[in-house]
């Protein structure tokens, strides 16, 4: 089992949609919780942090829920610029990152 | 503030070949990682430092990858010999400290391709 599990892509989504992105990991442990972007050919950037209280950065709503080990992401309003791979991310003590495998998110006008 | 830096950006090698990148933290940054990014899976750690100390290396495939990061700034990453499988982009990333909810900005990468 892979300790960081995204739902499969990719995403197709017109212009203003909706999008929901899913993510389960495994280690009880992990301590720290994020969704990265990665545009094509690019390197990872954070997103935003994810807190069990919930946390929304304009059109972008994250929760986490410890008990189910269960990462979210919201986009509303999608944007063409948000066409881009979405990575769910758990960090370990010591600072280690844990990488999902990416959710490829496609937004056509 | 200037970015993390790696070279190459692309290298192009034979299998059984020797081949190896280099990466210049985020000035200040005393926690230092290496990443591994095969095509269509996210980033898996190779190797962390912490100023010029080994972290975490359990990922390494201590049979053909060595790391250091002598003076404890920039760090090389080195792979030899060369398998078809080690095909990746290679991801050097740096942090203030290794504690959590401490941000990684991780470079623009090496992309390797093993023919």
């Amino acid at each position: 089992r892979k300790e960081v599990e995204q739902d499969p892509g990719p995403f197709n989504v017109p212009e203003g949609a909706t999008v929901a992105f899913n993510c389960t990991y495994s280690n009880s442990a992990s301590q720290s919780f994020f969704w990265y972007r990665q545009d094509c050919r690019k390197e990872p950037k954070l997103l935003m942090s994810v807190y069990s209280s919930g946390n929304e950065d304009g059109r972008f709503t994250a929760q986490l829920n410890r008990a189910s080990q269960y990462i979210s992401l919201l986009i509303r309003d999608s944007k063409l610029s948000d066409s881009a791979t979405y990575l769910c991310v758990v960090q370990l003590q010591g600072g280690k990152l844990i990488f999902g495998q990416g959710t490829e998110l496609s937004v056509k006008p | 503030e200037a970015g993390v830096a790696q070279s190459p950006r692309y290298k192009i090698i034979e299998k059984r070949q020797s081949v190896a990148f280099w990466c210049n933290p985020i000035s200040g940054h005393a926690t230092l990682y290496w990443y591994q990014q095969i095509l269509g899976q996210g980033p898996k750690l190779l190797i962390q430092f912490q100023n010029n100390g080994v972290v975490d290396d359990s990922q390494l495939p201590k049979d053909r990858f060595s790391a250091e990061r002598l003076k404890g700034v920039d760090s090389t990453l080195k792979i030899q010999p060369a398998k078809l499988e080690d095909s990746a982009v290679y991801l050097c990333a740096s942090s203030w400290r290794m504690d959590r909810q401490e941000t990684q900005y991780f470079g623009p990468g090496t992309r390797l391709l093993v023919l």
